[in-house]
């Protein structure tokens, strides 16, 4: 039981160019979300999905897409790297009812020069 | 618009004393408020989480203080160790509206030996 894994760990982009944050659940976890975690300002929700196919925007999604095509995946896409972007990435799941912890992969350290 | 305020930024506490972490929030609709623990490179972890029909909740060394009337609730460490030293999270979520965590801007605490 791995919980909530992201891929890389560590980036380095190029303005412009772009890429796309991986997770991964083994759950089976309805809730699925991104946030941005930057100095002083906590976690930031990007986008968040509470099921296969559904998507929804959160306080941040500028320059981000994300799609869930299964249950156990959720792939944050930046489009076209900016500076704005540099920071720390964390997907997290839940369960939609019942219990309502919700469980942080180990994170995804994005530098965009 | 920050709807959940955490302060202090950050916190230094002697070995054995008491470390106080305070949260404000705005929106009544808030039905869940959990603390999550950070440890430098990982993601955050559930430590400890309450519902405004209780005033206090203990477990362990690790107590959450309520006050609904204040909107306000407030994390307790007693006997802090050097082993607690983290960025702490303090959260609030309506479970009404998809789920999503509105998180505090984080303290980070340093507890000396």
């Amino acid at each position: 039981n791995a919980g909530v894994t992201q891929t890389p760990k560590f980036q380095v982009l190029k303005t412009g160019q772009s890429m796309t944050l991986q997770c991964a659940q083994d759950m089976n976890h309805e809730y699925m979300s991104w946030y941005r975690q930057d100095p002083g300002m906590g976690l930031r929700l990007i986008h968040y999905s509470v099921g296969a196919g559904i998507t929804d925007q959160g306080e941040v999604p500028n320059g981000y897409n994300v799609s869930r095509s299964t249950t156990e995946d959720f792939p944050l896409r930046l489009l076209s790297a900016a500076p704005s972007q540099t920071s720390v990435y964390f997907c997290a799941s839940s369960y939609m009812t019942g219990g309502t912890e919700a469980f942080f992969g180990q994170g995804t350290r994005l530098t965009v020069v | 618009q920050q709807q959940v305020k955490q302060s202090p930024q950050s916190l230094i506490v002697q070995k054995g004393g008491i470390s106080i972490i305070n949260c404000a929030y705005e929106n009544t609709a808030f039905d869940y408020f959990p603390w999550y623990q950070q440890f430098p490179g990982k993601g955050p972890a559930l430590l400890i989480a309450i519902r405004p029909d209780v005033s206090e909740k203990k477990e362990g060394r690790f107590t959450i203080s309520f006050n609904k009337s204040a909107k306000q609730f407030s994390l307790h460490i007693m006997d802090s160790q050097p082993g607690d030293s983290a960025t702490y999270f303090c959260a609030a979520l309506d479970s009404g509206s998809a789920r999503q965590l509105t998180f505090g801007s984080g303290t980070q605490l340093t507890v000396l030996p």
